[in-house]
């Protein structure tokens, strides 16, 4: 089946950009979607088919995907951004949706 | 768009247990539905989806032969029926919307979870 593969962490300060990848063979051919969880809490979808935004995430969050890796990326980071980042694609051979394992993004 | 799920529990290994997911403020019909599960301090895991209809679902290879999911359009719920039931089920599991009809699709409303414990 595909794998996506994410950097367990990534520390940021604050005010600075966060890029955040998923790297999966050939995934700029597929559609990437990518959900905030902060602790405790249910995910939340913040950007999806690769670099679309769904309503009320600020335009600071983004998404870009090309050859073997999608990125998300979030300009000028603040606390409240201090989560875990899953990306998500559909398995076309597997014919079913699989999640990356997650990169937990610490706000210093 | 709401959505609530209930059923977790505290069950035995070779157990049964039936999760729902009510949905509210929405034409449930219009979607498909999936279950999400998270072990403690892990990743999301995709468990099971089924289309708008009811016509096509689809599981994981750790579940399948032993989870059902099932809809019910007249009462805008959702269900997953585990059977024989593992102690690597044990997870918080999501009840979340596809973004459209298709299933192929993000998942763009998520529920709080209900918990599941397979223990002896």
């Amino acid at each position: 089946s595909y794998v996506l593969t994410q950097p367990p962490s990534v520390s940021v300060a604050p005010g600075q950009t966060a890029s955040l990848t998923c790297e999966g063979f050939n995934i700029g051919s597929y559609s990437v979607h990518w959900y905030q969880q902060r602790a405790g809490q249910a995910p939340v979808l913040v950007v999806y088919d690769d670099l679309s935004r769904p309503s009320g995430i600020p335009e600071r969050f983004s998404g870009s995907n090309s050859g073997n890796t999608a990125t998300l990326t979030i300009t000028r980071v603040e606390v409240g951004d201090e989560a875990d980042f899953f990306c998500h694609v559909w398995d076309s051979s597997a014919d079913h949706p699989v999640f990356g394992g997650g990169t937990r993004l610490t706000v210093l | 768009v709401h959505l609530v799920e209930s059923g977790g529990a505290v069950v035995q290994p070779g157990g049964s247990l039936r999760l729902s997911c009510s949905a509210s403020r929405l034409t449930f019909d219009d979607y498909t539905f999936h279950w999400v599960r998270q072990r403690p301090g892990k990743g999301l895991e995709w468990v099971s989806l089924i289309s708008w209809d009811g016509a096509n679902s689809k599981y994981a290879d750790s579940v399948k032969g032993r989870f059902i999911i099932s809809r019910d359009n007249s009462r805008n719920s959702l269900h997953l029926q585990m059977n024989s039931l593992r102690v690597d089920d044990s997870a918080l599991y999501f009840c979340t919307k596809g973004f459209s009809s298709s299933i192929r699709g993000n998942m763009d409303v998520w529920g709080q979870g209900t918990t599941v414990t397979v223990s002896s």
